[in-house]
């Protein structure tokens, strides 16, 4: 079974352009979340999906990042423009089912480096 | 809110040395608690979790217990290898809520 997928693995950016974020879950999982962890500190939440839905948002840093999931399948992360700030690694997530006791698996992480 | 606080890093560490990565945290009610663990270029895994109070999640040969009175879930190996060298990050689920809340991670570096 194939895990969890993200493209790019590196990008690299100057102030102000656009970048988009794909975050392919594992098949099945309805719950799909995005952390980003900025200059080496801590792995901090963005958003949470279910299925198409956004079940909680309270993490995204401003209106310049734009979450999407149509369809329920396959997510993307849009920064636009991009800041120096936002600079960092973008991990997704995605779960099968919500609660205590189910594991959430992440992709690879990609490197966004904004110049 | 919620919060996690583990040892700042690096660490470095000699093969079959004993390993202690201290984790607190502050969270309302009774979060679940876990253990993740980054090896160079791959994604986060889960290494071991703890649900309750005195749970002790195991995997690998590390060890954490869940001290709700001491709010604490250190990470332990008593020989590390080599093999071991990554980056460990504390983390909490609790309040109701799905997100993970993350410590500022711990690179462990194991010499031979």
């Amino acid at each position: 079974e194939a895990g969890v997928t993200q493209f790019p693995s590196h990008s690299v950016i100057e102030k102000g352009q656009t970048v988009t974020l794909r975050c392919d879950p594992i098949s099945g999982h309805d719950n799909l979340y995005w952390y980003r962890r900025v200059m080496g500190k801590e792995i901090k939440f963005l958003l949470h999906f279910v299925k198409e839905s956004k079940q909680d948002e309270s993490g995204m840093p401003n209106n310049r990042f734009l979450a999407e999931r149509t369809g329920g399948t396959y997510s993307t992360l849009k920064v636009q423009p991009a800041e120096l700030e936002d600079s960092g690694v973008y991990f997704c997530a995605s779960s099968q089912e919500r609660g205590r006791e189910h594991e959430q698996f992440f992709g690879p992480g990609t490197r966004l480096t904004v110049l | 809110g919620n919060s996690v606080t583990q040892m700042e890093g690096p660490v470095t560490l000699s093969e079959e040395a004993f390993l202690t990565i201290n984790c607190t945290y502050t969270a309302t009610g009774y979060p679940s608690l876990f253990w993740y663990v980054q090896y160079p270029g791959e994604g986060l895994q889960l290494l071991l979790k703890a649900t309750k109070a005195d749970d002790k999640g195991s995997n690998k040969g590390f060890e954490a217990t869940y001290r709700k009175e001491t709010t604490s879930f250190h990470l332990e190996k008593g020989s590390v290898q080599v093999s071991d060298s990554a980056v460990y990050f504390c983390a909490l689920r609790g309040g109701g809520a799905q997100k993970l809340v993350f410590g500022q991670g711990t690179r462990l570096t194991i010499n031979p």
